[in-house]
């Protein structure tokens, strides 16, 4: 079975500053698809970004990029110029494409809770 | 567009009592369907997924069970409520395809006393 390891429980930034959340995973497939998500305090879960093991290019979405090293099995997320708003809990994802028991489902990291200071 | 939906937001059970929550997909078809649980606002634990009216595949055993009655109705249910039964459930779906993610519910808290 997959796992997925967050081993920032808490990370704290400084407003319009850079922060990156670590996240590691063990699989032993080749075709799966990262994910980070975002849960503030109303608890919705929000997709942030996402990536695809078979692309060598790391994902971005306008503040957020991943740094993804295929081979260390790390997929970092990076927000540049951080704002109030993306304090949060952030949850990396791994979502495995090969076929299976584990086909399609969303195994999720503990979490890390990021505070934006003003 | 498509929408989920969730309820109830909140839920104060006693011990023993029944559970039924609800989770309903708009503006798609065969989505699959997903019950997640988040103890302490940590990490999300699966909880049942279908793929198909009437098919459930249950993640971890315990005191819940989960039904699809319509294509895109999936129900979390319980007879007996436990004091561990107690967290934030999450209703998520998704379509069968390579590049999608998950679309989440708002949640429903359920606090058993």
């Amino acid at each position: 079975a997959q796992t997925v390891t967050q081993s920032q429980p808490e990370m704290s930034v400084q407003e319009a500053e850079t922060v990156t959340l670590s996240c590691t995973y063990d699989t032993s497939e080749s075709d799966y698809y990262l994910f980070w998500y975002k849960q503030p305090p109303s608890r919705q879960m929000i997709l942030v970004i996402r990536q695809e093991a078979y692309k060598q290019q790391n994902a971005t979405e306008n503040r957020f990029s991943v740094n993804f090293q295929k081979a260390a099995k790390s997929f970092s997320l990076k927000i540049s110029d951080s704002q109030l708003g993306d304090a949060a809990m952030y949850f990396c994802a791994y979502r495995s494409e090969t076929g299976g028991t584990s086909y399609g489902k969303l195994t999720f990291g503990q979490g890390t809770i990021l505070t934006v200071h003003p | 567009s498509q929408t989920i939906h969730q309820w109830p937001a909140t839920l104060v059970q006693p011990v023993g009592s029944p559970l039924s929550l609800e989770c309903t997909v708009e503006g798609t078809s065969n989505p699959n369907l997903y019950w997640y649980r988040q103890a302490a606002g940590r990490g999300l634990q699966l909880l049942f997924y279908s793929v198909g009216i009437g098919q459930i595949s249950s993640e971890v055993p315990q005191n819940l069970s989960a039904s699809r009655p319509q294509d895109r109705q999936f129900i979390l249910s319980s007879k007996k409520l436990l004091l561990s039964d107690s967290g934030f459930y999450l209703c998520a779906w998704s379509l069968a395809g390579r590049w999608y993610g998950y679309t989440f519910g708002s949640g429903t808290r359920l606090t058993v006393v």
